[in-house]
């Protein structure tokens, strides 16, 4: 079946700094990417939906500027945590999207602690 | 504003049980339902995916069901074992666009 990865698996850091998730579909092409938080014992949450080539779309209350996303490739979205807080700190889950069945598959997780 | 429920919030049960879990959603428009299972500090493993046109869809020991006018989906499994214990998610996709709505999920335990 399709993979993704994330990388990294868990990151801690310091409040005020900033931090990069790699989203990569490994073995398929996904025009279009996801990224969901989730919150202890709370559903998945989408943050964004990312389109390869073009600006990510952001729901509603997800602040742009301080959740970078990019999407350079046809393998690999990126979510930048800009001065990150520790309110900040939470599961980010990525998915990419196949084309051929409109199926999402979804990555391991990144697990992001800011002290 | 799609909204999906699971109940219950958790679920324990003795080892070789057959067990059913709940989902409910607000709008019946939706393209498809797709259960998903998640280990503890793990991303998400697909189960099941049924399509709008559907009513069921089996996978070994899971059975899934849809009634997408009451909007209710049923998760079956039968002869639960430990290996099962996970927390389940169900989600699903609005008719207009490619976003899935989760439930905050179904924690099983499935106890020796």
């Amino acid at each position: 079946g399709a993979v993704v990865s994330q990388h990294p698996s868990r990151v801690i850091c310091k409040s005020g700094t900033s931090v990069k998730i790699e989203c990569r579909s490994l073995d398929f092409q996904a025009t279009t990417m996801f990224w969901y938080r989730q919150f202890p014992k709370q559903s998945l949450m989408l943050m964004a939906t990312s389109n390869e080539g073009s600006k990510a779309t952001y729901e509603q209350g997800v602040e742009k500027d301080k959740f970078l996303i990019n999407h350079a490739s046809l393998t690999l979205s990126t979510l930048t945590v800009t001065s990150a807080h520790p309110e900040d700190s939470s599961f980010y889950i990525c998915s990419g999207r196949l084309d051929l069945t409109d199926t999402q598959y979804f990555g391991p997780g990144t697990r992001l602690t800011v002290l | 504003k799609q909204e999906v429920t699971q109940i219950p919030a958790a679920l324990s049960v003795p080892e070789g049980e057959n067990l059913v879990l709940n989902c409910s959603f607000t709008d019946s428009a939706i393209y498809n339902l797709q259960w998903f299972r998640q280990d503890p500090g793990k991303g998400l493993t697909s189960l099941l995916l049924i399509q709008s046109s559907q009513r069921e869809q089996t996978s070994g020991r899971l059975n899934a069901s849809l009634d997408k006018s009451s909007g209710r989906s049923t998760l079956y499994i039968a002869a639960s074992q430990p290996g099962d214990s996970a927390t389940y998610l169900c989600a699903v996709r609005g008719g207009s666009n490619y976003k899935l709505t989760f439930g905050k999920g179904t924690l099983l335990t499935v106890n020796p």
